[in-house]
Formats: structure tokens, C-alpha cells, sequence
């Protein structure tokens, strides 16, 4: 099956510096990569996810690049802010509606 | 949209009881909803997954008949923790797949559900 893993564990930024986090999975039928926040005690919250057919989306400051080939993809936040401070999750699955697999979670922690 | 709910958001019981958790989606339709579980500073871990119509797939581990699984509709799917112990406290989160209507890979996940067991 599946198997994810995620690097850092934990990660401290100051306030405006980019943060990166990466994933690699081991499926290489995995097709779908979402990324996930989870604050204190909440939900996790969808932030940005990719499909295998592009190799990069952006959402203001919060992009996924993916390396097919590889079998790893990347979040990077740039001008981080306190409120970005959370857990960050990513996961891979195979499409429609498959069971996604997360990796271990980064706590990041933004300074200010 | 793509709002899902949980009831209740906590709950305390007594060791051997059961209880019930709710996983409503509220504006979509989902076939298929996810049951995860979460200890203190770890990641998720599903549970199993819960098809409309059908029996639940459980994940390796799971034991079926401690976590009883219903999704009697499209919009709501049902978890319940038999005889609980303390060993089964736990953050309990659903999520669900729109059935139509863009991606459907897309999981959206309810506010969780905290199982204190004592």
C-alpha cells in the first residue's frame, strides 16, 4: 500500500521568511495531493492540493510543486505570518474518491 | 460550501458503554465518507470507509464489530464505539467526498468528535 513521508517534523520560521515542507509517497498510481492545516484541536482545513497532469499550482502565497518521477512534492509558504502557524499535513491517494494516506505532520512555527 | 458536521463535538463516557458519533454532510451529497482517528500529536490514521447502500471497508487492525459503521444515506454516516475503554479516547474525524460535481477525490473534513473514555 501507500506510504508517505513527510519532512520536517517540526519547522520554526521567522515572520516573512518561506517555509517548506516535502513529502515523497511510494505509490506511483497516486495521483491526487492535497495538503492539509490543522489547528489546535480543529478540523483539518484543505489548503491547496495537486493532480499528477501539472507539475505546479499557486494559491496567493501557498504553492505545490510536484516530481512525478521523483515521487515527491512540496508545499512552500512565502511571507510567512503567525497565523500560519499550525500542523501541516500532506497526503496522496489514487483518484475518485480512494482513501488518502498523510504523512506524519510538520508543526511550523512562525516567529514574530 | 462542502460543509461537514460532527455531533456531538465531544462527549465523556464510562468505561464499557457505547457511544455514537454523527457525520452529517450539509450542502453535498457523498457515497463515500471517511472515518479517521487522531491521538494527541500524531497524524490521521483511517479507520475505515463508509459507503452509502453498503458494508464498511475497514483498515488493517480496525476491529469491525468495536466500530460499527453506518451510512444510511448520502448525507450522513454513523460511528459507533462499542463497549468503550480508555484505550479507545481518541479525537474521532469524518470526512466526505462530493458525489458530483468537480473533483470528486476532494475529502472535506468535519470538525471532530473528542472521546474521553474513563
Amino acid at each position: 500500500g501507500e506510504n508517505v513521508e513527510q519532512h520536517p517534523s517540526t519547522l520554526s520560521v521567522q515572520e516573512g521568511d518561506s517555509a517548506v515542507i516535502k513529502c515523497t509517497y511510494s505509490d506511483s498510481a497516486s495521483n491526487y495531493f492535497p495538503w492539509y492545516k490543522q489547528e489546535l484541536g480543529k478540523r483539518p482545513q484543505l489548503i491547496i492540493d495537486i493532480r499528477s497532469n501539472v507539475g505546479e499550482k499557486k494559491d496567493q502565497r501557498i504553492a505545490v510543486t510536484l516530481n512525478k518521477t521523483a515521487k515527491h512534492f512540496s508545499l512552500h509558504i512565502t511571507e510567512t505570518q503567525p497565523e500560519d502557524s499550525a500542523v501541516y499535513f500532506c497526503a496522496a491517494s489514487r483518484q475518485n474518491g480512494n482513501k488518502l494516506v498523510f504523512g506524519a505532520g510538520t508543526i511550523l512555527r512562525v516567529k514574530s | 460550501g462542502a460543509v461537514v458536521s460532527q455531533h456531538p463535538s465531544w462527549v465523556i463516557c464510562k468505561s464499557g458503554t457505547s457511544v455514537k458519533i454523527e457525520c452529517r454532510s450539509l450542502d453535498f451529497q457523498a457515497t463515500t465518507m471517511f472515518w479517521y482517528r487522531q491521538f494527541p500529536k500524531q497524524s490521521l490514521m483511517l479507520m475505515a470507509t463508509s459507503n452509502e447502500g453498503s458494508k464498511a471497508t475497514y483498515e488493517q487492525g480496525v476491529e469491525k464489530d468495536k466500530f460499527l459503521i453506518n451510512h444510511a444515506s448520502l448525507t450522513l454516516s454513523t460511528l459507533t464505539v462499542t463497549s468503550a475503554h480508555p484505550e479507545d479516547s481518541s479525537f474521532y474525524i469524518c470526512s466526505a467526498s462530493p458525489l458530483a460535481g468537480g473533483q470528486v477525490d476532494t475529502q472535506y473534513f468535519g470538525p471532530g468528535t473528542r472521546l474521553t473514555v474513563l
